[in-house]
């Protein structure tokens, strides 16, 4: 079935500093999502992208179907910006149907 | 608006017993999806309601139930319980056929089972 494959499964980043996630895709997909977990369990939206790339603040999104595979750039690393991170890709088969990445749990230490 | 609301947000269930989780959204979508979500794990979808019809995902077929009264509320329904059943459930909606299918999240209901 589709897969989407999410690296790095955890990541360890200083206040200040930056960092890259990836989500490769086994197959063309019409679009991503990622999410912020919060503590409490809920999925933040963070970004959608159909091509391209979004910025929303200290947060950075590329999409590049045609290689398969999208990034989340964090500059400047928050305390508050601690928490698991997901990925997920539609197919775009009319469906609507998301598959999520296993995930990426961020630490941010002072 | 972007809000998916959710009820209750915390629910302890009894083995065996029955559980009915509610989802709501006023943004007029056409979809309404529920995930089942664990510790450690991704997001696994159970089942979506495009308009009226209903789709379950065949590994959960058995196990959920839904209902969608109205464009706005949707439901899920767990005729008895088991153990296995504790988990975080989210409700999303999304919009079909337009140029973004991006779907929302609600806050979750986290499900203890004892």
């Amino acid at each position: 079935g589709d897969q989407v494959e999410q690296s790095p499964s955890a990541l360890s980043l200083h206040e200040g500093t930056g960092s890259a996630l990836r989500c490769n895709f086994t197959t063309t997909m019409r679009a991503v999502q990622w999410f912020q977990q919060n503590s409490r369990g809920s999925l933040i939206n963070l970004f959608y992208l159909a091509s391209g790339t979004k910025e929303n603040g200290r947060l950075k999104s590329t999409f590049n179907s045609k290689e398969s595979y999208s990034t989340l750039h964090i500059r400047d690393a928050q305390l508050e910006d601690s928490g698991t991170y997901f990925c997920a890709a539609e197919r775009g088969t009319n469906t609507g149907k998301l598959t999520f990445g296993d995930g990426t749990v961020l630490t941010v230490k002072p | 608006d972007t809000t998916v609301k959710q009820n209750p947000r915390y629910k302890l269930a009894r083995v065996g017993k029955p559980v009915n989780l509610i989802c709501s959204q006023t943004m007029n979508h056409d979809t309404m999806y529920w995930y089942q979500k664990k510790p450690n794990q991704a997001p696994k979808l159970l089942l979506f309601y495009y308009d009226k019809i209903l789709n379950r995902e065949a590994d959960t077929f058995e196990k959920f139930q839904s209902s969608r009264p109205n464009n706005s509320f949707c439901s899920l329904y767990i005729g008895s319980a088991g153990l296995e059943y504790s988990a975080m459930y989210l409700c999303a909606s999304s919009r079909w056929g337009g140029s973004s299918y991006e779907q929302y999240f609600g806050p979750g209901t986290r499900l203890t089972v004892l």
